[in-house]
């Protein structure tokens, strides 16, 4: 069954850039049929979209975030990633990725989130 | 604010029915995207638990079933259990902002 599990930075200083990747096993990322994105929790709130790319390099991304965020997929390492930069504390949450298919498709498949805090 | 409006949080006793709301507009709901919905336990990643407006994914019980009408939808939940205390969020895309939109979850407690 396939699975996704997050790594990267857990603790980001203000005004500096996130990095985190997504893992992809027990099955491969190459499907044209499905996307791969992130969706962010803050603390005690509720779920945020962040973006999505499809293998095409098609991506896209919330508009509320998308001058900071890009996403990437690195087909041979099987994973994909988040990048945000100019991080503040709004963005300490908990960061998940998912996969997804089409249009209007659900977010089927989700990692075990990773908790992000941006602070000095 | 979100874009889709749950209630806070609903209640019940083992055994009982609940409902969840799920309150859109003509640009979501209404323009005819599909709501999905997740449940969140405590401290774990949220679940797919409904998806199509009334599909339940391989290994979801049919104790929880949806529905929807016009700009809204609605999670049932019966013979509710112990193991069904969590988050609800339901979700669709919104075509005027071009955007996944989520609602803003309901805590469901078992009394």
């Amino acid at each position: 069954q396939l699975q996704l599990q997050e790594s990267g930075s857990g603790l980001v200083k203000p005004l500096q850039t996130l990095s985190l990747t997504c893992a992809v096993s027990g099955g491969s990322i190459n499907s044209a049929d499905y996307s791969w994105g992130w969706i962010r929790q803050p603390p005690g709130k509720g779920l945020e979209w962040i973006g999505y790319i499809y293998l095409s390099g098609s991506t896209f991304y919330n508009p509320s975030l998308k001058s900071r965020v890009t996403i990437s997929v690195d087909r041979s390492k099987n994973q994909f990633s988040l990048k945000m930069n100019s991080m503040t504390a709004a963005d300490t949450a908990v960061y998940y990725c998912v996969r997804r298919g089409s249009r209007d498709d659900p977010f089927d498949i989700w990692g075990q989130g990773t908790t992000v805090t941006v602070s000095s | 604010q979100s874009v889709l409006t749950q209630p806070p949080s609903v209640s019940g006793a083992p055994g009982q029915r609940v409902t969840i709301s799920c309150t859109g507009s003509s640009s979501n709901i209404g323009a005819n995207y599909d709501v999905h919905w997740y449940q969140q336990p405590p401290g774990t990643a949220p679940k797919l638990l409904i998806y199509g407006n009334n599909n339940r994914p391989s290994g979801v019980p049919d104790r929880f079933s949806g529905s929807k009408s016009d700009t809204s939808a609605s999670l049932a939940i019966t013979g509710l259990q112990a193991e069904d205390e969590a988050d609800y969020y339901c979700q669709s895309y919104d075509t005027s902002l071009s955007v996944v939109v989520f609602g803003g979850g309901t805590k469901l407690t078992v009394l």
